[in-house]
């Protein structure tokens, strides 16, 4: 079946430009998960949802960031007036369950430098 | 959740047994180890968990030591395609969301 599936791959913006990204999850996965990846670095996470309830946005690096799931699908990772320091890979996974045991499948990223 | 220590980078001869140690000293009694892998320009794959006992699937096998303090990712027969970085992390209960550190650069050597 098909896996996460994230869009753009790429995104270039300049400074100050706000951005979307997306993420389709598995489809009937309840939990979706975003991550942040420097460059050399190993993801961080940003946010997650529970179908449409987002229970954990601890990581969310400022303000300029906001994440959804209105439907408790497709999610969308907003950044505001983006800066140079934004420039990173973001990744989102989903779960079937919530649970320890519980395995994330990621998406293969969006790749988002900011000029 | 608790820390790991990873080695940065290790090789290994393609057709021989790649194992890749992770020590996880401060691990608390309910918390599983989780393996995971990324490939160059991909996401992170899952390869295995556990909690105590050993653990063995079609990627790879998981050995945990009987104080739980470290553990040891085999991969049986190294091919080039496991050229990766490898995660070990500790995923705590209650808590959904994964801590990955820096992991080990893997690269299997033709």
């Amino acid at each position: 079946g098909a896996g996460v599936s994230q869009s753009p791959r790429y995104k270039v913006a300049k400074r100050g430009q706000d951005v979307a990204l997306r993420c389709d999850p598995i489809s009937g996965h309840v939990s979706l998960f975003w991550y942040q990846q420097a460059l050399g670095q190993g993801p961080e996470f940003l946010t997650y949802f529970q179908n449409e309830a987002q229970l954990d946005k601890s990581g969310l690096p400022s303000d300029r960031f906001f994440a959804e799931r209105p439907e408790g699908s497709v999610s969308t990772l907003k950044i505001q007036r983006t800066q140079q320091e934004d420039s990173a890979v973001y990744l989102c996974a989903s779960s079937l369950r919530t649970g320890r045991e519980e395995t994330q499948y990621f998406g293969p990223g969006t790749r988002l430098l900011v000029l | 959740d608790a820390k790991t220590t990873q080695p940065p980078s290790m090789d290994c001869a393609e057709g021989r047994a790649a194992n890749l140690p992770c020590n996880h000293s401060t691990i608390s009694g309910n918390e599983y180890v989780y393996w995971y892998r990324q490939i160059h320009s991909q996401g992170p794959q899952y390869i295995i968990h556990g909690l105590k006992n050993n653990e063995t699937n079609e990627m790879a096998s998981l050995i945990i030591t009987e104080d739980r303090k470290s553990s040891t990712l085999i991969l049986p027969h190294a091919t080039l395609r496991d050229t990766a970085v490898y995660y070990c992390i500790v995923r705590v209960v209650g808590n959904e969301k994964l801590t990955f550190g820096t992991g080990t650069r893997l690269t299997i050597i033709p």
